[in-house]
């Protein structure tokens, strides 16, 4: 059964304390991770997407990575602009439907 | 371009009562779908549609339905709203193909409360 778990649920971090979030997966036949940002009463907003291990992806201070088993959301320097929650999924079942299935998120909070 | 569109962006409904979201997308994507976003629970996958003209149940469909009006539009219809369809809507498209495009692109979102 295809499965995402995000952890930590939430994460306070000090402006400029490093963190990373972690997004635990098991699918049949990885097709694509994505990883969304979704502000408080916003939809969720599309960072990246990793097809294969030891692929990564960087934008301003986040950095995706992805291996076999995880994928992880480097946060460099946080700055209080980046608190938001941050989502996982991964393409989900057979075929070209498109579908993809979610984690629960992990909600970060940065205080200045 | 605006994306994905979603109206209402809020609606209170009484038990019983019955209503549509609409969602349209202009990035001329095939690939349409609705979820539902509650408190510890993620998104939720209602239904989807994978091209014009399909649609097909996801997740957690009971007490839904969907349109597929045309590539660009995908509703949504509470038949006899319950308290526990309230939630916050999205809709979302992409134009998954080989081994590319999954990624999906989301509307503001539909908060909806039944009474």
């Amino acid at each position: 059964e295809d499965q995402v778990t995000q952890s930590p649920e939430a994460l306070r971090l000090q402006e400029g304390e490093s963190s990373s979030l972690n997004c635990s997966y098991t699918v049949s036949g990885l097709r694509g991770l994505f990883w969304y940002r979704q502000d408080p009463g916003k939809g969720p907003e599309f960072l990246f997407t990793l097809y294969s291990a030891g692929e990564e992806k960087e934008k301003e201070r986040l950095k995706a990575t992805l291996t076999k088993k995880e994928s992880f959301l480097h946060i460099t320097a946080p700055k209080p602009e980046d608190s938001a929650t941050y989502l996982c999924a991964v393409v989900h079942g057979s075929g070209n439907t498109g579908k993809l299935i979610f984690g629960q998120g992990t909600t970060l909070q940065v205080k200045p | 371009n605006a994306g994905v569109t979603q109206t209402p962006k809020f609606q209170v409904l009484k038990t019983g009562q019955s209503m549509t979201l609409q969602c349209a997308q202009d990035m001329n994507h095939n690939s349409m779908y609705w979820y539902r976003q509650d408190p510890g629970m993620g998104l939720r996958l209602i239904y989807y549609s994978a091209s014009e003209g399909t649609t097909d149940k996801g997740e957690v469909p009971n007490g839904y339905n969907v349109s597929r009006l045309n590539k660009r539009e995908f509703s949504l219809r509470l038949e006899s709203a319950a308290p526990s369809q309230t939630s916050v809507y999205f809709c979302a498209s992409s134009e998954p193909g080989q081994g590319a495009g999954y990624e999906q692109y989301f509307g503001p979102g539909t908060r909806l409360t039944v009474t």
